[in-house]
């Protein structure tokens, strides 16, 4: 079946430190990939996508790029801030048609302090 | 409305009770989801209708769950002799169509069964 694998956190980060969250996928066929964010007290929002293989998504300074030869999609930021303090899902989608939805990774908590 | 709202957003019932949950989506989404989010087990899949019907009710975990939605917008959740295992945040999502790229969550409603 499919499935995601992320990294555990939590992430303790100073301000302004690089940040590179692992996520590697298990998936039949060829999946759309997804970063989404949980900011304390509320819902997950999208924060990147990749369609296809080699597509690099971007938001926010955050960045992923879909490797396919290696089945990643690691989330990057090169300078952290503490408002980046949140909770990051890896997710993937593949369409077959009767099955819509999206598959999560157990999510990674990044903590930024000043 | 201007995002998905859910209610309640806090249930603490007891052991063998039956809960309700509502989701009512961002209006004009016709896909909605259920997922349910438990403590270091990221986000499951429950259910995923499209207009009133459910092709996919395949992340139900048993026939203590069910959910349905009517007039194409508000689902509810019923979850039958709660047991404490069923504790866990229960995430409500739309989308704008069958598949849109991106799904739209509500903050969610946490459940606490004594």
């Amino acid at each position: 079946g499919n499935s995601v694998t992320q990294m555990e956190g939590p992430v303790t980060l100073s301000e302004e430190a690089f940040l590179t969250i692992n996520c590697t996928y298990t998936a039949t066929g060829y999946p759309s990939l997804f970063w989404y964010v949980q900011y304390p007290g509320e819902g997950l929002q999208l924060l990147l996508k990749a369609t296809k293989a080699d597509d690099k998504g971007s938001n926010k300074g955050f960045e992923a790029t879909y490797r396919k030869e290696t089945t990643s999609f690691h989330l990057e930021k090169g300078s952290v801030q503490v408002s980046d303090s949140a909770v990051y899902f890896c997710a993937l989608h593949i369409n077959t048609g009767t099955a819509s939805k999206l598959t999560f990774g157990t999510g990674t908590r990044l903590q930024v302090t000043l | 409305g201007a995002g998905v709202s859910q209610s309640p957003s806090n249930k603490v019932t007891e052991k063998g009770k039956d809960v309700e949950l509502r989701c009512d989506p961002i209006s004009g989404h016709t896909a909605l989801y259920w997922y349910r989010q438990s403590l270091g087990q990221g986000l499951e899949f429950l259910i995923y209708f499209q207009g009133n019907s459910a092709p996919d009710k395949s992340g139900l975990p048993s026939d203590r769950f069910s959910a349905e939605r009517t007039g194409g917008s508000v689902s509810t959740l019923t979850i039958q002799r709660t047991q404490q295992e069923d504790s866990a945040v229960y995430l409500c999502a739309s989308s704008l169509a069958e598949w849109a790229g991106e799904l739209f969550f509500g903050e969610g409603s946490r459940l606490t069964v004594l």
